[in-house]
This record gives C-alpha cells, sequence and structure tokens, in this order.
C-alpha cells in the first residue's frame, strides 16, 4: 500500500522567511502533484513532476522530485501572507488506474 | 474554459436518507474520479471511471454506488447515510493522453448528514 508523508505538518513562518516542505512516499512512482487548498474550498493544482529531478517554479513555490530517493519537496521563498494555506502532495499509483494518494497536508501560516 | 462542475454545492441530509452528488467534467476528459476528505483530513479516493467503465475503487463504503454516463458526466449514489459521511466530496477530470494527465478538481459538494 502505497503511503505519503508530508512534514511538517503545521508550519508557521514570518513574512520574507523561507521554508521548505517535505514529502516522502513509499513505492515506486514517477508522477508527483503538490496542490494547494484553502479553508472549505477546491484543490488547486500547483505543480505536476513528471520525472527524476524535474524542478518546477512558479512565483515564489518551487518543486522538485527525487524519484530514487521517493522525495519531492515545495520550496517557499520570501514568503507573503497570500500564500497561507493547506498544501497536499499526492502521489499517483501506476498499477491502480491513476488514483492519487495524498500526503496529510502542511498546514501554512504566514504571519505580517 | 469551463472547469469541473459539481452539483450540488451544499446538501443537508438526514440520517438514514439517500443523496446523489453529480460531476460534469471538462470538456473532452474521458476519465472522471471521486475523492472524499473528512474534516481536517486528506483526500482518500473512493472510485474512478474511464470512458463510462470503472478503472479503479477504492474506500467506497458499499452504501455508495456511482457511475459515468454516455455524456462522460458521473454521479455518485449514497445510500443509508451516516454521520460519517458528512465530508467535503470532490471530482475530479483528466484526459487520458499519452498516459499523462493531470486531474483537475472540480469545487466540491459539501455534505453534511444530520
Amino acid at each position: 500500500e502505497l503511503k505519503v508523508e508530508q512534514n511538517p505538518l503545521f508550519l508557521s513562518m514570518q513574512e520574507g522567511k523561507n521554508y521548505t516542505i517535505y514529502c516522502n512516499y513509499s513505492t515506486t512512482s514517477d508522477r508527483l502533484y503538490w496542490y494547494r487548498q484553502d479553508p472549505g474550498k477546491s484543490l488547486e493544482s500547483l505543480f505536476v513532476l513528471l520525472s527524476n529531478g524535474a524542478v518546477k517554479q512558479e512565483g515564489r513555490l518551487m518543486a522538485s522530485l527525487d524519484t530514487k530517493a521517493r522525495l519531492s519537496t515545495l520550496h517557499i521563498t520570501a514568503a507573503v501572507h497570500d500564500l497561507s494555506a493547506t498544501y497536499f502532495c499526492a502521489v499517483e499509483e501506476e498499477t491502480s488506474g491513476s488514483r492519487l494518494t495524498f500526503g496529510e497536508g502542511t498546514q501554512l501560516t504566514v504571519n505580517p | 474554459a469551463a472547469g469541473v462542475i459539481q452539483s450540488p454545492r451544499h446538501l443537508i441530509k438526514e440520517k438514514r436518507e439517500t443523496a446523489t452528488l453529480k460531476c460534469y467534467p471538462i470538456s473532452r476528459h474521458d476519465t472522471v474520479y471521486w475523492y472524499q476528505q473528512g474534516p481536517g483530513q486528506d483526500p482518500q479516493f473512493l472510485i474512478s471511471f474511464y470512458e463510462k467503465m470503472q478503472s479503479d475503487k477504492g474506500s467506497i463504503p458499499d452504501r455508495f454506488s456511482a457511475q459515468q454516463f454516455s455524456d462522460y458526466h458521473s454521479e455518485l449514489n449514497m445510500s443509508s447515510l451516516e454521520l460519517g459521511d458528512s465530508a467535503l466530496y470532490f471530482c475530479a477530470s483528466s484526459r487520458q493522453v499519452a498516459g499523462k494527465e493531470t486531474q483537475y478538481f472540480g469545487p466540491g459538494t459539501r455534505l453534511l448528514v444530520l
């Protein structure tokens, strides 16, 4: 059974600071997603990482994937309050019809 | 382009009642996924359909059933509702192109069982 673990689960940081969220998964997968969710809202797709060594950046967020280490990171640069949300990584199970298995989520709060 | 549409957006039911949630995928998307997200939880996969056939089944209770219709919309039918069924139900859709697909999520249906 595929397990996906994120850490930290809760992150409180000041504006302007940098931090990294980690996502570890337990079985082979070449496809990893990062989603953002605001309270009570839907899941907004941030990044799709399709191969080992993939790196994608959008604004203050950068995601990377190391399939050999089964690790993805979401790096936040110079955080701003608008980034406050819950961030989920999700791994696609190749052998199970492309279902996504989500991590527990990281609740990020950026304080002014 | 229009995104995934779900209806209703909010639903309140009593225990033991039934509920039907609807999902309209993005145009030309042929695969639909259903996920359940409990309060403070991560989304859990329920079931998926590709070209109107069930393609995968997750932790979906026997009280629930789903199908995908010829126009690719999908319905999740929930019977004998329990308090624990209160959750946010997401539908996602994707298009199977060369095996690389991004799942786009709808706004969700918030179900409250009293």
